[in-house]
């Protein structure tokens, strides 16, 4: 099942960008590719979602490449509370069966 | 405004036994997802409502496993019989429909012994 490829785990200096790698090279024209984050004893939390365009919102950026492949998520200003587990999903309009995989375990260190 | 609610968020129980597992969505949300999670792994799809009835459930993992919504907002996920393999986090999550992101709440850890 599993559609993407993410570094187990990445640390970053607080205040500094977060850049977290996704490849997911055999995505399909209609499938968008969805970030969620999990903070320890949590339930996972959406980020953000694209398809083809770069996007923003208030939590981050998502850089996804010209050619679909591949895609990274962007913490433009870590903190503290941004170390998580973060999960790039590849799935198709109107599914309904998320693949988690096992993530990027993101430490950020003070 | 009021996230997805799950109780209880800790139940442990005896092997063999029966338990139910309540998840409370987002008002107005039609879509309702089950998801279960090991120690280490990310989150594994089990089902999937659509209002009141399973469109998908085909993540059960076998049929001592059942979930109903019977009035297409608060769902009980219960298991019979239960093993200690069945030790777990489960999450459940709500969507306004299924197009839209999913809101989950912080599950509810089960424990056989």
């Amino acid at each position: 099942d599993a559609k993407t490829t993410q570094p187990t785990s990445m640390d970053c200096a607080e205040g500094r960008a977060a850049n977290l790698p996704c490849n997911h090279s055999t995505i399909s024209g209609n499938e968008y590719v969805y970030w969620y984050r999990q903070i320890h004893s949590q339930g996972p939390q959406y980020i953000i979602h694209g398809l083809k365009n770069n996007e923003t919102n208030e939590m981050a950026s998502l850089i996804i490449t010209e050619d679909r492949k591949s895609s990274t998520l962007i913490l433009p200003h870590a903190t503290l509370r941004d170390t998580a587990v973060y999960y790039c999903i590849v799935i198709g309009t109107g599914a309904n069966n998320l693949f988690f995989g096992t993530g990027t375990r993101l430490t950020v260190i003070p | 405004g009021a996230g997805v609610s799950q109780t209880p968020s800790n139940k442990v129980t005896e092997k063999g036994k029966y338990v139910e597992l309540r998840c409370d969505p987002i008002s107005g949300h039609t879509a309702l997802y089950w998801y279960r999670q090991s120690l280490g792994q990310g989150p594994e799809f089990l089902i999937y409502f659509q209002g009141t009835g399973a469109a998908d459930d085909s993540g059960l993992p076998n049929d001592r496993f059942f979930a109903v919504r019977p009035e297409g907002s608060v769902s009980t996920l219960k298991i019979q019989r239960t093993e200690r393999g069945d030790s777990a986090v489960y999450l459940c999550a709500s969507s306004l429909n299924r197009a839209s992101p999913l809101h989950f709440g912080n599950g509810t850890r089960l424990t056989v012994t």
